[in-house]
């Protein structure tokens, strides 16, 4: 069965530091990927998508993410993290294999110290 | 317009009440999901509604009752619900149910009393 996992519940980065999170999944064919973000009560808001092509893709608030086949993984980085990127950010996969379901990752919690 | 609408923001109810939940998007877009969240959990699937039609159920209780009048509106009507279904329940919108991004709404947060 296809699964999202990423393995940081909670990440802390101080301001301007450099941000890497951390997705990986489980398909048996290539999928497509998203990196969404949600603040406190709020929708989740699209920062990037990957469904082929170039492998390095760019998103919104100077986010980009790497898809790496070998790895099985999509990870999201971001050079300087601001003060409102704290909020939860979650990966999801789908695939038509799946019926284009999409399946979310259980979430990671960026914190921001100024 | 590259919004989904959904009202109300906040709903409290009775595990006697019955009420709806709405979702509104005018992108044109010809498939629409409802989505439960519940605190510190990522989002799950509940309904899939493509070209208005139906085309997705994972299983939900049938206290949750799903309707799409027509290609822009999505409802959720709620009867007899469970304080364990409290949540923040999301609508979301896409071109259609392919591979396709997915626009999220805000959220109701729902409380059951």
């Amino acid at each position: 069965a296809q699964s999202v996992t990423q393995p940081d519940i909670h990440i802390t980065v101080s301001e301007g530091a450099s941000l890497e999170l951390r997705c990986n999944y489980s398909y048996g064919a290539t999928p497509y990927l998203f990196w969404y973000v949600q603040s406190p009560g709020q929708g989740l808001q699209l920062l990037l998508k990957y469904f082929s092509g170039d492998t390095l893709v760019q998103g919104i608030k100077g986010f980009e993410a790497e898809f790496k086949r070998s790895q099985s993984s999509f990870n999201l980085r971001k050079p300087s993290v601001h003060w409102s990127d704290a909020a939860e950010y979650f990966c999801a996969v789908g695939a038509p294999e799946y019926g284009n379901k999409l399946v979310f990752g259980a979430g990671t919690i960026l914190r921001v110290k100024s | 317009d590259t919004e989904v609408t959904q009202t109300p923001k906040h709903l409290v109810m009775g595990m006697t009440n019955k009420k709806s939940l709405k979702c509104e998007q005018h992108m044109g877009h010809r498939a629409m999901y409802w989505y439960k969240q519940k605190a510190k959990k990522p989002p799950e699937l509940m309904f899939v509604y493509s070209y208005e039609k139906l085309s997705i159920n994972e299983s939900v209780p049938s206290r949750f009752s799903p309707e799409c009048p027509n290609s822009s509106l999505l409802n959720l009507h709620l009867h007899a619900l469970q304080p364990e279904d409290s949540a923040l329940y999301l609508c979301a919108s896409s071109r259609d149910s392919g591979a396709n991004v997915l626009t999220f709404g805000a959220g109701s947060r729902l409380t059951v009393l």
